[in-house]
């Protein structure tokens, strides 16, 4: 049973255009959520997260945002640059179980 | 800062031996977690701790694999006997719960091939 959905497995955008990459949960029990970038050979890093108090968190280049009631989130790369090419997860936890559920991951491939 | 540390950053062993991983959390945090990584499963919860204590251990496949943390600055993870199905990439990743962000913070990881 995925509590976390990242359907896509690959995405890629030309340098400069934005990136996209899309999320789904199915536990309403999730209260806070993020994103980690990884780079083969490397832990997960943190990039950015949002509680579910908000909508709408940013952070330069990256925003994520979190629509509730269709239990969906997002993360907004703007401008894609070729060294935002990595994995990227998303990931949620809620205030009874702190670890992490974690996506399957989506390849992103920025292109020069 | 000094972010978590691994060690060893590759295991190879045959299976049947023991394997330890050991881990060092981020200086101040109180929540360690290990996660496992494999093709077929993906990241994985194995374990968690909060100051010491361990809080969900579900994720732990089966007997063979045990978690300690003696202290604050110290984890490992042992598996006895291992097996070929054990290889994966294993992720310690440390907290500071209460913080109201409980973000995690993960470590380069060990790579484990069981021969």
């Amino acid at each position: 049973d995925q509590q976390v959905k990242q359907n896509s497995p690959s995405l890629s955008v030309q340098e400069g255009r934005i990136s996209i990459l899309n999320c789904d949960y199915t536990n309403s029990m999730f209260d806070y959520f993020l994103w980690y970038k990884k780079y083969p050979a490397e832990g997960p890093t943190f990039l950015i997260s949002i509680s579910s108090i908000k909508d709408k968190n940013e952070d330069g280049r990256f925003t994520v945002f979190l629509n509730k009631s269709a239990k969906h989130l997002s993360l907004h790369i703007v401008p894609s640059q070729p060294g935002d090419s990595a994995v990227y997860f998303c990931a949620a936890s809620h205030t009874g179980r702190r670890a992490l559920t974690f996506g399957s991951g989506t390849r992103l491939q920025v292109q020069p | 800062d000094a972010g978590v540390i691994q060690s060893p950053r590759h295991e190879v062993t045959e299976m049947g031996q023991e394997v330890t991983l050991r881990c060092k959390p981020i200086s101040g945090h109180n929540s360690l977690f290990w996660y496992r990584q494999t093709m077929m499963r993906g990241l994985e919860l194995l374990i968690y701790f909060n100051n010491n204590v361990p809080i969900d251990d579900s994720g732990m496949p089966e007997d063979r694999f045990s978690a300690k943390m003696p202290n604050a600055s110290f984890s490992t993870l042992k598996i006895q006997p291992s097996e070929p199905r054990d290889s994966a990439v294993y992720f310690c990743a440390s907290s500071h719960s209460g913080s109201g962000t409980d973000t995690q913070y993960f470590g380069p990881g060990t790579r484990l091939t069981v021969l």
